[in-house]
């Protein structure tokens, strides 16, 4: 099976900007994460998404958002970008069972800059 | 909440040597994963080793294993053989649920020639 795919592998946007990221899941899983990796405050989670809504959420500022298709792919969007969020966006496919723990794998990551 | 502590912030080793990672967790939860992941200079997040909490055997696979001491909430990875393509981050996690994976702030890990 191929892996978990993301696009673009990286972005340079100036401040003030949007971005939408894009995730592919593994073919049959029906549940996307979204991670994001700074040096400073390490792996934090931004949101999950399994069937099209929104499961989980972490605590981000409503300028991050999602969405999942029903193909399972997955979107998130930053509007009006920070010089804060220059990170590493980590995407993470699991299978979408209800109720157990699962094992997350994950894409090669976006690497986002912002000026 | 669940916690997630890896005290050791970077680690080194010779090629061939066996090396042991430190991870302790908190959780009230009983159904609950943990995994050790790697994440080299590539930046990709790649899987390393599963422990189910409920499993009283410790995983393995190939040279990684894991030393699981559910009443003292460790999860240890030790590393045998130690190679160069070892070298990278390595991230202990936990997950229960339909949750969000909990990580420890890593260990970084280098192997020296």
């Amino acid at each position: 099976k191929a892996g978990v795919t993301q696009t673009p592998r990286y972005l340079i946007k100036t401040r003030g900007q949007q971005v939408t990221l894009s995730c592919s899941p593994i073919s049959g899983h029906r549940s996307v994460s979204w991670y994001q990796q700074t040096p400073g405050q390490g792996l934090q989670f931004l949101f999950e998404y399994f069937s099209e809504t929104q499961r989980n959420k972490g605590n981000f500022p409503g300028r991050f958002s999602g969405r999942q298709f029903s193909n399972s792919r997955s979107e998130m969007n930053v509007s009006t970008l920070e010089l804060g969020d220059s990170a590493l966006y980590l995407c993470a496919s699991s299978p979408g069972t209800g109720g157990i723990p699962e094992t997350q794998y994950f894409g090669p990551g976006t690497r986002l800059l912002v000026l | 909440a669940q916690t997630v502590t890896q005290s050791q912030p970077e680690m080194s080793v010779q090629e061939a040597e066996t090396v042991t990672l430190s991870c302790t967790y908190d959780t009230s939860e009983n159904n609950y994963y943990l995994f050790w992941y790697k994440q080299p200079p590539s930046r990709q997040m790649i899987l390393v080793i599963r422990q189910e909490a409920y499993k009283q055997q410790n995983a393995t696979e190939n040279r990684f294993s894991v030393n699981f001491q559910k009443a003292a909430k460790s999860f240890s990875l030790k590393i045998s053989d130690s190679q160069l393509g070892d070298t990278a981050m390595y991230f202990c996690a936990l997950i229960f649920g339909n949750e969000k994976l909990t990580f420890g702030t890593g260990t970084r890990l280098t192997i020296i020639p």
